[in-house]
């Protein structure tokens, strides 16, 4: 069964905080991706990865950056967090294989800035 | 314009109804169309894909027609548990996938 965990399903942030979401997969999949959700927006792409050290801008990039350091794990990063940044955070991994555009999301991390 | 346009709802209906959404996509050159569920305070989950053919699964029917650029996802006998937001997804190729923003569903008893 895939798993995908976000290192924390709440989160309080002062304006200007420079802030790190987790993700974890373990899958061994290859691309792995962070959304943001908004009501009535739904889901925005902000990065993608598709390799370790590889990232790709999604829609929203702006404000945000990422790590991918090792395969299992995706990193978001809030380099001095707003409050329109506040939103939920979706991380999902996919696998280049079967199942190519299914993508498995984690429970999400609900982050308000203050 | 969105690139994919679904109706938000709620649409209400009563256990044992028939419900049918419809998403409308803008970009033409979108190849594969998928519909996800996401149940409140929860992840979406990939429910089924959707072919020109069709694609039926159980009580849930998917259909895509290229020509008016538009999906339907088509819901028989819809259970308590079938309440839900769906969410109409489309991509142009590669793992990028573009969401809607959701249709909410409601089944009553």
């Amino acid at each position: 069964d895939v798993k995908v965990t976000q290192s924390s399903r709440y989160l309080v942030k002062r304006t200007g905080e420079k802030v790190f979401l987790e993700c974890v997969q373990d899958m061994d999949h290859e691309n792995m991706f962070w959304y943001r959700q908004d009501p009535g927006l739904g889901l925005r792409l902000i990065y993608f990865s598709y390799d370790v050290k590889m990232k790709e801008k999604g829609d929203i990039p702006e404000g945000y950056s990422v790590s991918r350091e090792k395969k299992e794990r995706f990193s978001l990063i809030l380099e001095s967090a707003s409050t329109n940044q506040t939103s939920m955070y979706l991380c999902a991994s996919s696998s280049l294989g079967q199942g190519i555009y299914e993508q498995y999301f984690g429970p999400g991390t609900r982050l308000t800035v203050t | 314009r969105k690139e994919v346009e679904q109706d938000p709802g709620p649409f209400n209906v009563p256990e044992g109804a028939t419900v049918a959404f419809n998403c409308t996509y803008s970009n033409s050159a979108s190849q594969s169309f998928f519909w996800y569920r996401q149940d409140c305070r929860k992840e979406p989950k990939l429910l089924m894909s959707v072919y020109s053919s069709g694609n039926e699964d159980g009580r849930f029917t998917a259909q895509l027609n290229r020509a008016s650029q538009y999906i339907s996802l088509l819901i028989r006998d819809s259970k308590l548990s079938d309440s839900a937001t769906y969410l109409c997804v489309s991509s142009g190729g590669g793992n990028k996938l573009t969401f809607g923003t959701g249709t909410q569903l409601k089944v009553e008893l």
